[in-house]
């Protein structure tokens, strides 16, 4: 079973600022390497797939690099909404997602 | 845009059953594998299950012989039926498709999750 580790657990920053998150899994995932974005009570968002392509709708200053076992998401300059928890997720056999990070004001 | 409203949570005792509901809409629902993915406080989120495209089930380890998913692709309908229920089943239970239909690497949410709290 793949494990998926994030870090940091937590992020502080301030809006314009840039985020890096990093994801690393236990063993090659390939290029099979989703982000998500999630907030209280509402339905997590998928930003990234593929490590590097963005979902429909996602804005430009979300990207995602990296491939085998190192990813990473970039928000390239924090809007106020972007403040959540951001989770990365993998399937080579089953479904598994890294503990997220949180990205706080 | 795929939609899902989420529905059939509440309060159980500790081996207490509950059935969730899932009513999908927006896309062809028998086309693609559907899952259910659940977010406890402590955990983050946490895949349960999925029901692939050709009848295949798969279970997480944490619930594998006390869950049981089904789907009715003629109501575009997804359940999970949750048995022997335990405390670190408290979760917020979100569906959500699987993409893309020939690998199911990637999920889809659309709806707001029904919370499911197990206590004595």
């Amino acid at each position: 079973e793949i494990v998926l580790t994030q870090s940091p657990a937590t992020l502080s920053l301030s809006p314009g600022e840039r985020a890096t998150l990093s994801c690393r899994a236990s063993q090659s995932v390939n290029n099979d390497l989703a982000w998500y974005q999630h907030k209280p009570g509402r339905a997590p968002r998928l930003l990234i797939f593929d490590a590097s392509n963005r979902a429909t709708g996602i804005p430009a200053r979300f990207s995602g690099s990296g491939s085998g076992t190192d990813f990473t998401l970039t928000i390239s300059s924090l809007e106020p909404e972007d403040f959540a928890v951001y989770y990365c997720q993998e399937r080579t056999n089953l479904w598994t997602f890294g503990q997220g990070t949180k990205v706080e004001i | 845009e795929v939609h899902f409203v989420e529905s059939g949570g509440g309060f159980v005792q500790p081996g207490g059953s509950l059935r969730l509901s899932c009513a999908a809409s927006g896309f062809t629902f028998s086309g693609y594998a559907m899952s259910w993915v659940r977010q406890t406080p402590g955990k983050g989120l946490e895949w349960v299950s999925t029901f692939g495209g050709v009848g295949d089930t798969y279970y997480a380890d944490s619930v594998k012989g006390r869950f049981t998913i089904f789907r009715d692709n003629s109501k575009s309908t997804l359940d999970l039926q949750m048995n022997s229920l335990r405390a670190e089943d408290t979760a917020v239970y979100f569906c959500a498709r699987l993409f893309p239909p020939r690998s199911s690497i990637y999920f889809d949410f659309g709806g707001q999750g029904t919370v499911v709290t197990v206590s004595s």
